[in-house]
């Protein structure tokens, strides 16, 4: 079975510093990752997809993410944190088997918190 | 706007009562998550749906089921409801049921169990 691990449940940066959310994963399969963004009292929203075609992903809002195999990592980043970027974070992988391919397996999350 | 519409998006109610929540997916798209957000157990697969047909079940309760209608949209019925339901409750759509294929999350039903 799939898992991921949130390392930190809560991130706290400065406003143009550098955003770093960690994620590692475990699969037996090829995984397929996923970043979601939840602001507060909406639903999630995909930032960035990792399907194997590159191992840097580049997503919306200036985010990316890198695929390390060798790292089990997909961790994400951010050069310069915007305010507007204050949200809770989601790695996600797919499942790779049984009946249900599109079914997300979620991390804890990650809160953000982005200080003037 | 994700195009994925849950409704209610507030529901207050007592132990022991039943409740349905409502999801109409994005036009055309096939697929129909339900996930549970708790504090205590995060983001949670409870079940899915494809073209009418159940197709993968996660941690979902006996008390707990759900269905896709013809016209695809999906509603998730939740009985003998106890303190701990009280969560957050998504539902997503997709258009295919692949690995690659992304979810698109309405904003969720809040459940409050009193």
């Amino acid at each position: 079975a799939q898992s991921v691990t949130q390392l930190g449940s809560h991130v706290s940066v400065s406003e143009g510093a550098l955003v770093l959310l960690r994620c590692n994963y475990s699969s037996s399969v090829p995984p397929y990752l996923f970043w979601y963004v939840q602001y507060p009292n909406q639903g999630l929203q995909l930032l960035l997809k990792y399907t194997s075609a590159a191992t840097l992903v580049k997503g919306i809002n200036g985010f990316e993410a890198e695929f390390k195999k060798s790292e089990t990592s997909f961790h994400l980043t951010k050069p310069s944190a915007h305010m507007s970027d204050a949200a809770e974070y989601f790695c996600a992988v797919s499942n790779a088997g049984g009946t249900s391919y599109g079914k997300l397996t979620f991390g804890q999350g990650t809160i953000l918190t982005v200080h003037p | 706007d994700s195009g994925v519409t849950q409704t209610p998006k507030h529901l207050i109610t007592a132990t022991g009562q039943r409740v349905t929540l409502r999801c109409s997916p994005r036009s055309g798209d096939l697929s129909v998550y339900w996930y549970q957000q708790s504090l205590d157990q995060g983001l949670q697969f409870l079940i899915q749906y494809y073209n009418g047909e159940e197709r993968a079940k996660g941690n979902i309760l006996e008390r707990f089921s759900a269905q896709q209608f013809p016209d695809l949209h999906s509603e998730l019925n939740l009985s003998s409801l106890e303190l701990g339901d009280s969560a957050l409750y998504f539902c997503a759509s997709s258009g295919r049921d692949r690995i690659d294929t992304e979810a698109f999350f309405g904003q969720g039903t809040r459940l409050t169990v009193v």
